[in-house]
This record gives C-alpha cells, structure tokens and sequence, in this order.
C-alpha cells in the first residue's frame, strides 16, 4: 500500500481554470505538507497542517487554499492558475516533530499552465 | 534562516565506483534527511540522522551527520546505474512550527 499518495499524477490545464490536488495518508501521522517543486528542482514548504490546523502559510498567494478533511487527507485548491504555478506540488506527512522522526513524500503531482 | 547547499550539483561517475555527496547548513542542524528522487517518481526517503557523529547505511548507501561541522555526507560505494537520480538533504528548522528546508539537489548520473 503506498504511504503517501496524490492525485493525479499529471495536470494540464489552461490559464484562468481552478484545479484541486488531493493527497491521502495511511502511516496514521498528525501532520501533512504541500510543497513546491520548481523547474531547477529546488523544493519549498507551501503549508502544514496539524490534526487539521493550519500550522504554516509560507506567503503562498491567496489563489491556494489547502483544506483538510481529517488529518489523512490534505487537499490543494488553486483558483485562477497563473503560468508561474506550473511545477511539481509535493504532499508530505510525518509525526509532529522532524527532528525524531521520519518525513515521507507522495509521487508528486506534475502541474502545467498553458 | 538556514540554507543548505549541497555539492557537487552533478556528478558523472562510471559504473562501479565509489563518490560522495556533500551537504552543508548555514546553521545548526537538528537531524538531517536524505532523498532521492527520480523523474516521475516523488521522493524516495533513504535515511535520516539524529545526531551527531551518527551513521547510517543501507544497502550501499552510508550517510553520517557531522554536527560541529555542520554537515551530512552521502558515500555510495561500487555505483550502480540504479542509483542515478537526483539526491537532496533536507533538514528541520529550529523554533516555532517545523517544516523541512531543502538543499538544491546533486544530480547522479552513473554510466555502464
């Protein structure tokens, strides 16, 4: 059974259009991330959410909205999408603290604006 | 807020030898993790490190937390063609709500 996993694997989709990337954990962690992938590969925390609590909003524009369910799911919502927000969206979960225990990453989720 | 930097940003080896990746932070380290990743394939969690002057292996993969120095180091022995890809460290802030900052990635590229 995959650990963390997200769909779909793959968007295209045209300027302007909302979209949504769902992401479902079965490791029974607290907390869920999204990340952001961009075309040189550097990987950056969008959001946390703990338990269903926004624990952090890294200056995301307000076009993403994550929403969570219960704490095995976390779901990215973008309104209006730009050509800049083509990139790979990671979701990650782990236990509350990083520092004693493991993080672990979906597939990822290949967006492309046209 | 902290940064790391992983060197080299590529690497071509031949098929059978042995190399290392190298990652650095701008601060202290709280743990530090390492992935792989390949194209179309996420990240593959490979090992993290508590504390310092900790090693770990898998397989043929040995990654050890150096604390005073700030720095993680990744040795492959007796490379593979399936262990190209990309490999990042990440590591745990400090203070306030946590996340995993990234290095930039070294690419592997490993020839038969």
């Amino acid at each position: 059974d995959t650990a963390v996993s997200q769909t779909p694997k793959y968007l295209v989709t045209q300027m302007g259009n909302d979209k949504s990337i769902k992401c479902e954990q079965n490791l029974g962690h607290d907390t869920m991330y999204w990340y952001k992938q961009d075309s040189k590969k550097f990987l950056k925390i969008m959001f946390s959410y703990n338990n269903k609590e926004l624990i952090i909003n890294e200056t995301v524009p307000n076009r993403f909205s994550p929403k969570s369910p219960d704490k095995a799911h976390l779901n990215l919502h973008i309104n209006s999408l730009e050509l800049g927000d083509s990139a790979v969206y990671f979701c990650a979960s782990s236990l509350l603290s990083l520092r004693t225990t493991e993080a672990f990453f979906g597939q990822g989720t290949r967006l492309t604006v046209v | 807020s902290q940064e790391l930097e992983q060197s080299p940003q590529s690497l071509i080896v031949q098929e059978g030898k042995n190399l290392t990746i190298n990652c650095t932070s701008s601060k202290t380290l709280y743990g530090l993790y390492w992935y792989k990743q390949k194209y179309g394939e996420g990240l593959i969690f490979l090992m993290m490190l508590q504390k310092g002057g900790e090693e770990k292996s898998h397989e043929k993969i040995t990654a050890k937390l150096d604390e005073k120095k700030q720095q993680s180091s990744l040795h492959i022995t007796a490379s593979q063609p399936s262990h190209a890809g990309i490999y990042l460290c990440g590591a745990p802030t400090q203070g306030g709500s946590e996340k995993l900052v990234f290095g930039k990635g070294t690419k592997l590229t490993v020839n038969p």
